[in-house]
């Protein structure tokens, strides 16, 4: 069936780097957009970064720039976001997301993962 | 990018249709055909229910709809039913952020 399984999540001390991966199967991961999206305990949602489905273009939200990447292995079937220069206010957890149709980005998150916790505390 | 706005909290008792509105600017939600709707039940993954403002993934249940006007876009759920008690939060793609969406703050339904 179609699944993402993200990983990687974890307690980190302010300042330090985390990488969070997202393996994809059950669809071709290389024809989809994706999508990390993160929600903070007992809040909302907040869209992260996207990366197209060839990699070619990445974008994110401004409270990251600077300081996460995301990218993909579509030989692996995997999605990353690498995490520097962590703050207490990027504790979340954090989903990775497929778009709704292939080969386009229309912020539409179809396929979600269960989610990685990220906590960032001294 | 503020979130938009939702109300907080919208209640319906079962059969009953109720509309949840989403609302924003000119520069998001006013301009954007790019509008979503999620759904996430307590402790779960959301659920996209609408995208591009009016269309159905396939599984999602017709009573589910979306609208748009002006700077307001809007998810009915009509014939309310006990399951449709959940968190739901828009997304709208905006011209003054960076290619993503910007979401909603979000709304409890209760069925009655």
């Amino acid at each position: 069936q179609v699944q993402l399984v993200e990983s990687g999540g974890g307690v980190v001390q302010p300042g330090r780097s985390l990488r969070l991966s997202c393996a994809g199967s059950g669809f071709t991961f290389s024809s989809y957009a994706m999508h990390w999206v993160r929600q903070a305990p007992g809040k909302g949602l907040e869209w992260v970064a996207v990366i197209w489905y060839e990699g070619s273009n990445k974008y994110y939200v401004d409270s990251v720039k600077g300081r996460f990447t995301i990218s993909r292995d579509n030989s692996k079937n995997t999605l990353y976001l690498q995490m520097n220069s962590l703050r207490a206010e990027d504790s979340a957890t954090y989903y990775c997301a497929r778009e709704v149709e292939t080969l386009i980005v229309v912020n539409a998150f179809h396929i979600w993962g269960q989610g990685t916790k990220v906590t960032v505390s001294s | 990018q503020s979130a938009l706005t939702q109300p907080a909290s919208v209640s319906g008792s079962p059969g009953q249709s109720i509309t949840i509105s989403c609302t924003g600017t000119s520069s998001d939600v006013g301009s954007s055909k790019l509008v979503s709707w999620y759904q996430q039940h307590p402790d779960k993954v959301p659920k996209l229910m609408i995208y591009e403002g009016t269309k159905r993934p396939s599984g999602v249940s017709s009573r589910f709809s979306g609208s748009k006007s002006g700077n307001t876009a809007s998810l009915t759920i009509s014939g309310l039913q006990a399951e449709d008690g959940a968190d739901y939060f828009c997304c709208s793609s905006s011209h003054t952020s960076s290619f993503g969406c910007v979401f909603g703050t979000p709304t409890r339904v209760t069925v009655l």
